[in-house]
């Protein structure tokens, strides 16, 4: 079935460098990728909708400047964390749709962030 | 996108079934009800999607009633391994498409020995 890779699963950086995700869809093409953030002991939160080949959209509150989101082809999003601070400690969480209809939302493993 | 409203915690033992409701009186004709499974420190995991009466698969059941309102998840004969927090989601088409998903609080099952 439809399966999604998230990496690194866990990183850990210093305060003011940046940090990249990457998500793939491993046996199908994904128009459209989420990305969610996760605090511990709390639910989901979306961030932004990456479209392929187009800019992404973010959500309110979410700076677009601070979360750098790329989807260059039809198997690979990218998000960057610039100039991380131990506040963007977090569990980023990414998804992929195949834009059919009936056809679930897959979601990768996961990257917990740990901002030293 | 429709809200949804589900118990922040359950109780169950091993071996029983457990029922899991979520409301969500706001839904849309065009919206599907998708449920998803989280453990710690992984990504949500589909468990099964429906848009009207009743849906099951290998994993669960999905009842809807008519007027689509509410639907119970239905998890037969649990065991520890569905310790887990479970997402009733609404939206547009289901949970493919290009719509974005919006996660509630979700449900915390415990299940005991």
């Amino acid at each position: 079935g439809a399966v999604v890779s998230q990496h690194p699963s866990w990183v850990i950086c210093k305060s003011g460098t940046s940090v990249k995700i990457e998500c793939r869809s491993l046996d199908f093409q994904a128009t459209t990728m989420f990305w969610y953030r996760q605090f511990p002991k709390q639910s989901l939160m979306l961030m932004a909708t990456s479209n392929e080949g187009s800019k992404a959209t973010y959500e309110q509150g979410v700076e677009k400047d601070k979360f750098l989101i790329n989807h260059a082809s039809l198997t690979l999003s990218t998000l960057t964390v610039t100039s991380a601070h131990p506040e963007d400690s977090s569990f980023y969480i990414c998804s992929a749709s195949s834009g059919q209809t009936n056809s679930p939302l897959h979601f990768g493993n996961g990257t917990r962030l740990t901002v030293t | 996108l429709a809200k949804t409203t589900q118990p922040i915690s359950m109780d169950s033992y091993e071996g029983q079934e457990v029922n899991i409701t979520c409301s969500h009186n706001n839904i849309a004709t065009n919206d599907y009800i998708t449920w998803y499974q989280q453990f710690p420190s992984q990504g949500p995991r589909f468990i099964i999607q429906g848009y009207k009466t009743k849906v099951t698969n290998e994993v669960a059941s999905l009842f809807i009633p008519a007027d689509r309102k509410s639907s119970t998840l239905s998890l037969p004969r649990v065991s520890l391994s569905d310790t887990a927090v479970y997402y009733c989601l609404v939206a547009p088409g289901g949970s493919g498409g290009y719509n974005k998903l919006i996660f509630g609080a979700g449900t915390r099952l415990a299940v005991h020995p």
